[in-house]
């Protein structure tokens, strides 16, 4: 079990760029998830896979995110155009099922110039 | 909807003091309810679970009870290490199938030597 794991942890951009996230969640677990973090706050949740297909999204995420898992394993969360208010730390979060709890990767904070 | 409050850190404590953090929430049916930890730069660990009423979930000698009259899941530890000092999260997931985890804001221990 290697984790959850999320590649850039840091991404530096300037407003109006477009920027694009991957998650490798652990590997016999089905469902994906993708949550924002603000300062000082819990993460929210943004939007939800089971396998290939994406179930839920929060109305958090404007039509400037996309998100995908294509063969059902890896994900990635792209922001096109984006703004100052994007700065946050985006995490990712995988489960076995809906019952059990989900577990996280270290997150990739996207800090906005 | 579904909601999560718990109490306002920074809690400060010196080492082997009494912890209490307070949490309680507010949803439809029987929530699932966790408690996370997140240290430094890092993402969220499960640190405690409880499924339904009157559950105790116990890890690293800290415990929180599932009480459904108070609609209450409160975090203790009867001796802190400095170890412990992080971010704690108190969150919930909807009834048994629901996706969506919703946290709390979060609390942050410090411990001193």
């Amino acid at each position: 079990d290697t984790g959850v794991s999320q590649d850039p942890r840091h991404k530096i951009t300037k407003r109006g760029q477009n920027v694009t996230f991957r998650c490798d969640p652990i590997s016999e677990h089905n469902r994906l998830y993708w949550y924002r973090q603000t300062l000082g706050q819990g993460p929210e949740f943004l939007t939800y896979f089971q396998n290939e297909a994406q179930l839920e999204k929060s109305r958090l995420l404007s039509d400037r995110f996309s998100a995908e898992r294509p063969k059902g394993s890896f994900s990635t969360l792209e922001i096109q155009r984006t703004e100052q208010g994007d700065s946050a730390m985006y995490l990712c979060a995988s489960s076995s099922d809906s019952n059990q709890p989900q577990h996280f990767g270290d997150g990739t904070r996207l800090s906005i110039l | 909807g579904d909601s999560v409050t718990q109490m306002e850190g920074p809690v400060t404590l010196s080492e082997e003091a009494c912890l209490t953090i307070n949490c309680t929430y507010t949803a439809t049916g029987y929530p699932s309810l966790f408690w996370y930890v997140q240290y430094p730069g890092e993402g969220l660990q499960l640190l405690l679970k409880a499924t339904k009423a009157d559950d105790k979930g116990s890890n690293k000698g800290f415990e929180a009870t599932y009480r459904k009259e108070t609609t209450s899941f409160h975090l203790e530890k009867g001796s802190v290490q400095v170890s412990d000092s992080a971010v704690y999260f108190c969150a919930l997931s909807p009834a048994p199938g629901g996706f969506k985890t919703i946290f709390g804001a979060g609390t942050r221990l410090f411990v001193k030597a």
